[in-house]
């Protein structure tokens, strides 16, 4: 079945880039999703990527796709304190439209 | 718009006890879920729903129960509680079926079965 695995844990310091990476075993992903959870709160939407894109930019946020080896990362630019959460990839298959979630990596973000 | 309510926020059950979880959107969507996430092991789907009065099961249905009579809510029951059922519950709600579509969570409902 389709599996999404993270590392659990980054730190790194404020003004530094952060680079989060994912991996997913579903050749079908067609969608792959980077959500962003802080604490006590639900997930929401940072970015996604469509499957025959390799890169897509948004503000601080570049996302990057390796099809072939089924890799995906997120990397945050000039990370802020604010930017401390858990951060979720997900990817979606052909079928309904069931997100598979990786477990999370959790950010800190320290002065 | 309030988006994806949820409540109760918390709620502690003893073992064997029934409950339901609410969820309301007021967004007109058409998709809704309910996830349960773990610790390790990201979010699970256990329900969804293509729309008022269709639902099917997800990855960990077994041991809830969900009804979709309107647009608006789409409640997730927990027959008879188990300790395994200890976790936070998200409802999620999204437009349609595209994969351009924003998933919207709501603020989970952290549950505790004794």
């Amino acid at each position: 079945g389709e599996d999404v695995e993270q590392s659990l844990f980054l730190s790194v310091r404020e003004g530094d880039s952060s680079v989060i990476n994912c991996t997913y075993t579903d050749s079908s992903s067609t969608y792959l999703y980077w959500y962003k959870q802080e604490p006590g709160a639900g997930l929401q939407l940072l970015t996604y990527i469509f499957s025959n894109m390799d890169m897509k930019q948004d503000q601080r946020l570049t996302v990057l796709l390796n099809k072939k080896d089924k890799h995906l990362s997120l990397r945050i630019a000039d990370t802020q304190t604010g930017d401390s959460a858990i951060y979720f990839c997900a990817e979606r298959g052909t079928g309904f439209q069931k997100l598979v979630f990786g477990t999370g990596t959790r950010l800190l973000v320290s002065p | 718009n309030a988006g994806v309510t949820q409540t109760p926020k918390f709620q502690v059950l003893k073992t064997g006890q029934s409950m339901t979880l609410q969820c309301a959107q007021d967004m007109n969507h058409e998709y809704m879920s309910w996830y349960r996430q773990d610790p390790g092991m990201g979010l699970r789907l256990i329900h969804y729903s293509v729309g008022a009065g269709i639902t099917d099961q997800g990855e960990v249905p077994n041991g809830y129960n969900v009804s979709r009579s309107t647009t608006e809510d789409f409640p997730l029951r927990l027959l008879s509680a188990a300790p395994s059922q200890t976790s936070v519950y998200f409802c999620a709600s999204r437009q349609g079926g595209l994969g351009t579509d924003t998933q919207y969570f709501g603020p989970g409902t952290r549950l505790t079965v004794l």
